[in-house]
């Protein structure tokens, strides 16, 4: 079966303070791992994905198949980057979200 | 607008009735994905289309069911409802079929259909 957690419903940082929003898969085979994020009154969109490698607006996500883990990361929180954040996972059925996690960045 | 629409916005109708929910996707986005978000539930995937036939199907009731049309849009039928069935539902649609790690099966969403059921 394929699993996604997201231990945190909420997480309040600091301006300018880094970020970890937390993401752990569940899944047998070679996982595809994404994050989509939705700002207020916008939609779900794609933030990134592990196969990209990319960095996105100052986040970065590294896959650890040893942890199972695929954890979202910036160093220096922006006001902006206040949002619900979905980890999802792509194995062999399509995309399995976590619940989300709801960053607030306090100015 | 070339993105996922989906109408109507809002819904709200009573226990038993019946209610239709309608996407088009993308231009040029084959696969149709709808997924049920309720509060404590997170987003679940219902069921998937890719060119009009059914692809893969998720945690659907007997009592929904979905379909894709030839021009591409989908309806996703809800009846007998019940008051446990009020979330937003949310269609997104992708390229690709989904069998293969690509940057052609990203989703894109739509703004979600929310129903309320009294």
């Amino acid at each position: 079966a394929q699993r996604v957690t997201q231990p945190e419903k909420l997480l309040s940082v600091f301006k300018g303070a880094p970020v970890e929003l937390k993401c752990n898969y569940s899944y047998s085979g070679s996982p595809e791992l994404f994050w989509y994020v939705q700002y207020s009154r916008q939609r779900l969109q794609l933030l990134l994905r592990h196969i990209s490698r990319e960095s996105i607006k100052g986040f970065t996500a590294d896959l650890n198949k040893g942890e199972t883990s695929f954890h979202l990361k910036k160093p220096f929180a922006q006001e902006e980057d206040s949002a619900m954040y979905y980890c999802a996972l792509k194995g062999n059925t399509p995309l399995v979200f976590g619940k989300g996690t709801r960053l607030s960045v306090i100015a | 607008d070339s993105g996922v629409t989906q109408t109507p916005k809002h819904l709200i109708t009573a226990t038993g009735q019946r209610v239709t929910l309608r996407c088009s996707p993308r231009s040029g986005d084959l696969s149709v994905y709808w997924y049920q978000q309720s509060l404590d539930q997170g987003l679940q995937f219902l069921i998937q289309y890719y060119n009009g036939e059914e692809r893969a199907k998720g945690n659907i009731l007997e009592r929904f069911s979905a379909q894709q049309f030839p021009d591409l849009h989908s309806e996703l039928n809800l009846s007998s409802l019940e008051l446990g069935d009020s979330a937003l539902y949310f269609c997104a649609s992708s390229v690709g079929e989904g069998t293969l790690p690509s940057g052609a099966n990203v989703l894109t969403f739509g703004a979600g259909s929310r129903l309320t059921v009294l």
